[in-house]
């Protein structure tokens, strides 16, 4: 068990560009969450997958915002056309399928966006 | 709407003393409630949980919380603080409307002395 893992850990970019975040669950976890954390806040949901089936995404923040988890194991995150209020940390976290809602989530350290 | 309220920003404590950080719920139905700690430019880790059963929920590192259902509470505590403990620690409570995302509080800030 190595943990969740993202890449990178930190991500500078203009404003208007695309960027795209990766997140590797632990191993034997079916789900994975994506949340987004502001300075000062608790991390807010964005979207989850079970396996490969994204399950919840109207919490998107807008139609920039997309992910995907094509063969159900690593995911993407992407935000395209960046904006000075997409600077934020962005963190994955995966759980085991069994539950509704009761596994504990494991978190990744995050990816930090910089919007210049 | 589900929430999760941390009353304090910040709680000071000094080492070897008992601490509590508090945290309140509002959801419909059963709470699934969780603790979690962050250390700097470091993700969330998870502390403990409370499903059902015992009130007092026992998690990693000596800590503990107690759920008062008619409170609406799951305060956070340890019997003796460690300056090792002095981090963000967020309360989060599962979304019935989200499958099994969480909401988080905003956190509060543990500050052990020593």
């Amino acid at each position: 068990d190595t943990g969740v893992s993202q890449d990178p850990r930190h991500k500078i970019t203009k404003r208007g560009q695309n960027v795209t975040f990766r997140c590797d669950p632990i191993s034997e976890h079916n789900r994975l969450y994506w949340y987004r954390q502001t300075l000062g806040q608790g991390p807010e949901f964005l979207t989850y997958f079970q396996n490969e089936a994204q399950l919840e995404k109207s919490r998107l923040l807008s139609d920039r915002f997309s992910a995907e988890r094509p063969k159900g194991s690593f995911s993407t995150l992407e935000i395209q056309r960046t904006e000075q209020g997409d600077s934020a940390m962005y963190l994955c976290a995966s759980s085991p399928l069994e539950g509704r809602g009761n596994q504990p989530q494991h978190f990744g350290d995050g990816t930090r966006l910089s919007i210049l | 709407a589900q929430s999760v309220a941390q009353p304090e920003d910040q709680v000071n404590v000094a080492e070897g003393n008992p601490l509590t950080v508090k945290c309140t719920y509002s959801v419909s139905g059963n709470p699934y409630l969780f603790w979690y700690v962050q250390y700097p430019n470091r993700g969330l880790q998870f502390l403990l949980k409370y499903i059902t059963g015992d009130n007092l929920v026992k998690g990693s590192y000596g800590f503990e919380a107690e759920f008062n259902k008619s409170q609406t509470s799951f305060h956070l505590k340890k019997p003796s603080a460690l300056v090792s403990d002095s981090a963000l620690y967020f309360c989060a409570v599962g979304d019935n409307q989200a499958g099994t995302a969480l909401i988080f509080g905003k956190g509060t800030t543990l500050s052990v002395s020593s």
